[in-house]
């Protein structure tokens, strides 16, 4: 079965600081990786994804992501966060044997200070 | 850009009552997905739709959940008799085609479901 681990439920950064936010994964073959962020109130929305090639992603917003196969992880990272990067971040793999069904993470909040 | 809209985008029930949230996805999509997330807690899977029919469930997708595509473009999640621990958010998503270049999901808003 596949599944997703955040070990940290909680972040709060300075705006202008860097961000890296922690997921490691558990399945068997090839996973297919997304990261989602859900602003307050609101629906999930795709930053990037990896499925295969190149194991440095680019997204939306200015994040990347990185897939390490060898420690089953797929960080996210932003250089520089806004006060606007304020929200909970999801990871989440999926599998083409089970038509893509997604197992997310418990999710980590990211709070911005000025 | 297409995407994926739900209604209501908050519904109170009582106990016991049956409810039903629709969802239209994106046009041209084949996969669609109902997910939920209680409040404070993660989004789970809880089923997927392809082709008319149920293609995966999860054990929290009971007799009580029922999903249909009744025409071209909605796709509803009902729930016969609604509990308390029914509340949450549920969200569907849906998804264009086979090929790993079209495995994305594009979510929903969300509909809010409160059972009283």
């Amino acid at each position: 079965a596949q599944s997703v681990t955040q070990p940290d439920i909680h972040i709060t950064v300075s705006e202008g600081a860097s961000l890296e936010l922690r997921c490691n994964y558990s399945y068997g073959a090839t996973p297919y990786l997304f990261w989602y962020v859900q602003s307050p109130g609101q629906g999930l929305q795709l930053l990037l994804k990896y499925f295969s090639g190149d194991t440095l992603v680019q997204g939306i917003k200015g994040f990347e992501a990185e897939f390490k196969r060898s420690q089953s992880s797929f960080n996210l990272r932003k250089p520089s966060v806004h006060w606007s990067d304020a929200a909970e971040y999801f990871c989440a793999v999926g599998a083409q044997s089970n038509d893509y069904k997604l197992s997310f993470g418990a999710g980590t909040t990211v709070t911005v200070r000025a | 850009e297409p995407e994926v809209t739900q209604t209501p985008s908050h519904q109170v029930t009582q106990m016991g009552q049956e409810v039903i949230l629709r969802c239209v996805p994106i046009s041209n999509h084949l996969y669609f997905y109902w997910y939920r997330q209680i409040l404070g807690q993660k989004v789970e899977f809880l089923v997927s739709f392809y082709n008319n029919e149920i293609s995966e469930k999860s054990e929290i997708f009971d007799d009580q959940f029922s999903v249909e595509r009744p025409d071209g473009s909605n796709f509803t999640l009902k729930i016969r008799s609604t509990k308390l621990e029914d509340s949450a958010m549920y969200f569907c998503a849906s998804r264009a085609g086979a090929r790993v270049s079209t495995n994305e999901q594009f979510f929903g808003p969300g509909t809010r479901l409160t059972v009283l």
